[in-house]
């Protein structure tokens, strides 16, 4: 069965520092793993995807994605925190045909 | 880029009362929509996967006749909370994709109180 992993449930950044978001996946066949935020009392905004192609995802509001196969793990990162990026991302992989498998979710706190 | 509406963002009522939300793809055809509800601080747990036309799936735990799930066209799906108790109380958040290499999108949710 397809599943996700995001280890820690908080992460505290300073502003302007880099910060990366841990996520791991454990799936048979090729993945198509996602990164989604979400803020308070709203839904979930696609952030990137990685089907095939380039390790390196690139995607909305600076947001990168590093696909590893080797050591199975999909890390959200991001150069320079904004203050504005503190939410919950969570971190899906899809399972057939359509469904998505999300992770615990972690929540950001980027600090000024 | 990809809009999914949901309707209505806030609920409250008494107890007894059925409600429906409304979730809609504005700018795409959506062959599957998806139901989630989500606990606070948690992660979204499924529900049910609905194609147009069809049926809905429904989750191990979901009840059907609780949840009612309409999928009638390609851009609008209604869930329906029949007999509405507290511990339904939650946020739904629906989604849409319109094939399976396509992300979800997302609906900003509707947060259902039931006092």
């Amino acid at each position: 069965a397809q599943s996700v992993a995001q280890p820690e449930d908080q992460v505290n950044v300073a502003e302007g520092n880099p910060l990366t978001v841990k996520c791991t996946y454990s799936v048979s066949g090729n993945p198509y793993l996602f990164w989604y935020v979400q803020y308070p009392n709203r839904g979930l905004q696609f952030l990137l995807k990685y089907i095939t192609g380039d390790n390196l995802v690139k995607g909305s509001y600076g947001f990168e994605a590093e696909f590893n196969k080797s050591q199975t793990s999909f890390h959200l990162k991001k150069p320079s925190a904004l203050v504005s990026d503190s939410a919950l991302y969570f971190c899906a992989v899809r399972d057939i045909p359509t469904e998505l498998i999300f992770g615990a979710g972690t929540r950001l706190a980027v600090h000024p | 880029g990809a809009v999914v509406s949901q309707h209505p963002s806030w609920v409250i009522c008494k107890s007894g009362t059925s409600v429906k939300i409304e979730c809609r793809s504005l700018d795409f055809q959506a062959t599957t929509m998806f139901w989630y509800r989500q606990f606070p601080k948690q992660s979204l747990m499924l529900m049910a996967t609905s194609n147009e036309g069809s049926k809905a799936t429904y989750e191990q735990g979901v009840e059907k006749d609780k949840f009612l799930i309409n999928h009638a066209s390609l851009t609008l799906s209604t869930l329906t909370v029949t007999s509405a108790h507290p511990e339904d109380s939650s946020f739904y958040i629906c989604s849409a994709t319109g094939s399976a290499n396509q992300p979800q999108h997302f609906g900003d949710g509707t947060r259902l109180s039931i006092l």
